[in-house]
């Protein structure tokens, strides 16, 4: 089944604490992002990559980091949590230059991380 | 600016439409999009439109386009309780980036 998985789906952690949200796809998708959504605010755009070793900032980059490594892995890390960065996190892939059934740059989502930290 | 508004709330009885609206403010942009989410899960793609139509209809749902005033719409015709969700739009901005601009999201009610 075509997908992208993200691990853990919940996490609560302290401060100070570096954790990594894992996300993978198994469409072969050049494209990859993360997103946070918080209330009232929608998604906005943390850290993408178009293609392998090639990451760029989004919106809201400060306190997290990311690597591709492989085509089909994107990590997020936050070396130093802290409570600000609380929220839910999506990881989402897509084909680059090609149309899908759903036009071009549909995006396909993760089913999200919810991070609380303390 | 790249802000993409939408109202936060709506409700509507069982059986009626129900029409989420989104402004969006960059005029180059060529796809627009509603994505649904529901309780506890990721965002799927519902519908989509290219910037040079002014309506498309698939089923139930009616998505009209005003370029001249930046407006997008969804119209979701006999809404049912399963319709209950965030609904987002999305500018498609840039082939360089492939940034996608979302919206705050629509939170539709759908009661019996």
């Amino acid at each position: 089944e075509a997908q992208v998985t993200q691990n853990p789906r919940y996490l609560i952690t302290v401060t100070g604490k570096k954790l990594t949200v894992t996300c993978s796809q198994n469409m072969n998708h050049e494209y990859m992002s993360w997103y946070r959504q918080d209330p009232g605010l929608g998604l906005r755009q943390i850290y993408y990559s178009m293609n392998v070793e090639v990451t760029d900032k989004g919106d809201v980059p400060e306190g997290y980091k990311v690597s591709r490594k492989e085509k089909r892995n994107f990590p997020l890390i936050l070396e130093s949590p802290s409570p600000n960065q609380t929220s839910l996190y999506f990881c989402a892939s897509s084909p680059r230059g090609r149309r899908t059934s759903g036009g071009y740059n549909e995006q396909f989502f993760g089913p999200g991380t919810r991070l609380t930290v303390l | 600016g790249e802000d993409v508004e939408q109202s936060l709330f709506l409700s509507v009885r069982e059986g009626d439409s129900s029409v989420i609206n989104c402004t969006y403010t960059d005029s180059s942009s060529t796809y627009l999009y509603w994505y649904k989410q529901e309780p506890g899960a990721g965002l799927q793609l519902l519908t989509y439109i290219f910037s040079n139509m002014d309506m498309k209809q698939d089923q139930r749902l009616t998505v009209l386009l005003n370029k001249k005033d930046k407006h997008l719409s969804l119209r979701i015709a006999d809404t049912q309780t399963g319709d209950s969700a965030i609904y987002f739009c999305a500018e498609y901005q840039s082939y360089n980036t492939d940034k996608l601009i979302f919206g705050t999201g629509t939170r539709l009610q759908v009661f019996p």
